[in-house]
């Protein structure tokens, strides 16, 4: 299996512009996360799937986010506008069940989208 | 889920073995210590877990105390390639998303 897949794996974009950023998960895999990471705030959940339905956003900074999964395999995430505080790397996770034990539970990650906003 | 305390920073000499301490004294009876690592420029990647007995797999070794109030990560033999950031996370199975603290920074030189 390839991984968890991301892309674009940079996005250098303006202030005010609409970013999406691209996630495949591991084939099988019923739960997808979305995590930011930046140096003063570290590794911060915004928003979890399960089975394709949004479970709990309550991480999604504002508005200007939103995130999608319209099928199994495909999920994004949308900044519009984006803003230059927006600027970090964003993650993307997968993993089998969340109720089916701490092994199944594992959350793999991909390699993050470095986002920079001027 | 359990607050955890892990020191900022450590140092190892690569071929050593390399012990990295997580204190989680509030953890209760059903919450799992997991440990992730995450390589300079890539995404977190999973380690080990435990609940109450020490574990091995091909990556590390877990230790956990006795009251289970605190646990030791261990690499064996450190590489150069074992210089990461190492979250350890104390959380039930099946609750809420793990949630990734500041973690130890892992520092093996040659």
């Amino acid at each position: 299996d390839a991984g968890v897949i991301q892309s674009p794996r940079h996005e250098v974009t303006e202030m005010g512009q609409e970013v999406t950023l691209r996630c495949k998960p591991i084939s099988g895999h019923d739960y997808l996360f979305w995590y930011r990471q930046t140096m003063m705030r570290g590794l911060e959940l915004l928003i979890y799937f399960n089975n394709n339905v949004p479970i709990d956003d309550s991480g999604m900074p504002e508005d200007r986010f939103s995130a999608k999964m319209p099928n199994a395999s495909f999920s994004t995430l949308k900044i519009q506008p984006s803003e230059p505080r927006d600027s970090a790397v964003y993650f993307c996770a997968s993993s089998l069940n969340w109720l089916a034990g701490p092994l199944q539970e594992t959350q793999y990650f991909g390699p993050g989208t470095r986002l920079l906003v001027l | 889920d359990a607050k955890t305390t892990q020191p900022p920073s450590m140092d190892c000499a690569e071929g050593r073995a390399a012990n990295l301490p997580c204190n989680h004294s509030t953890i209760s009876g059903n919450e799992y210590v997991y440990w992730y690592r995450q390589i300079h420029s890539q995404g977190p990647q999973y380690i080990i877990h435990g609940l109450k007995n020490n574990e091995t797999n091909e990556m590390a070794s877990l230790i956990i105390t006795e009251d289970r109030k605190s646990s030791t990560l261990i690499l064996p033999h450190a590489t150069l390639r074992d210089t990461a950031v190492y979250y350890c996370i104390a959380s039930l199975s099946g609750n809420t998303p793990l949630v990734f603290g500041k973690g130890t920074r892992l520092s093996v030189i040659a």
